[in-house]
């Protein structure tokens, strides 16, 4: 099946800091990605759409200027989390939506620990 | 109230029984019903996907929608070692768009 990776897998950084992850398809283009967060016994919650080549839409509560989304090609979308507090912690998960929208296939997940 | 309930486990069975993993909702615009399969550290894998109410089979995997009741469930046959996972229903409005995940049941299946 199609692979879907992120990196970097897991990341410890200390508040204040910004991180940069990435996804990327590895064989097709996405012209759509999905960037969702997982909170502890929680459910994996959409975070924001990233379109290639325009804005990304966010879901309401998640802070667009805190959570910068680049989806500068067809196989490369990046969340980068901006001044990052410790209530950032969290598992970072992506996807991507095949051409024709006829499936989506997840990234790994990145897991975020900020001191 | 969650818009989707998922009972997260953990739920363990013999090798071989039937399992029954459920999900229920409130939102009446999904119309998009998934079920996903996640090992312990990699991403959410598409098992089945289904669009309104009815079934859908595959191999030894079923899914049953009801929207009347707002109720999911996936029916996993002669279940294997191989299919401990945490199962995760999904639904959406609208395809692949604006999508929903329950918590994930963690089944167990002891040989």
């Amino acid at each position: 099946g199609a692979v879907v990776s992120q990196h970097p897998s897991r990341v410890i950084c200390k508040s204040g800091t910004s991180v940069k992850i990435e996804c990327r398809s590895l064989d097709f283009q996405a012209t759509t990605m999905f960037w969702y967060r997982q909170f502890p016994k929680q459910s994996l919650m959409l975070m924001a759409t990233s379109n290639e080549g325009s804005k990304a839409t966010y879901e309401q509560g998640v802070e667009k200027d805190k959570f910068l989304i680049n989806h500068a090609s067809l196989t490369l979308s990046t969340l980068t989390v901006t001044s990052a507090h410790p209530e950032d912690s969290s598992f970072y998960i992506c996807s991507a939506l095949t051409g024709g929208g006829e499936t989506q296939y997840f990234g790994p997940g990145t897991r975020l620990l900020v001191l | 109230q969650k818009e989707v309930e998922q009972d997260p486990g953990p739920l363990s069975v013999p090798e071989g029984a039937i399992v029954s993993l459920n999900c229920t909702y409130s939102n009446s615009a999904f119309q998009y019903f998934m079920w996903y399969r996640q090992y312990s550290r990699k991403g959410p894998e598409l098992l089945m996907y289904t669009y309104s109410s009815g079934n859908k089979e595959d191999g030894r995997f079923t899914a049953q929608v009801d929207k009347s009741s707002k109720y999911i469930s996936l029916f996993i046959r002669d279940s294997q070692p191989s299919d401990s996972a945490t199962y995760l229903c999904a639904m959406s409005p609208g395809g692949y768009q604006k999508v929903t995940f329950g918590i994930g049941t963690k089944l167990q299946v002891i040989p």
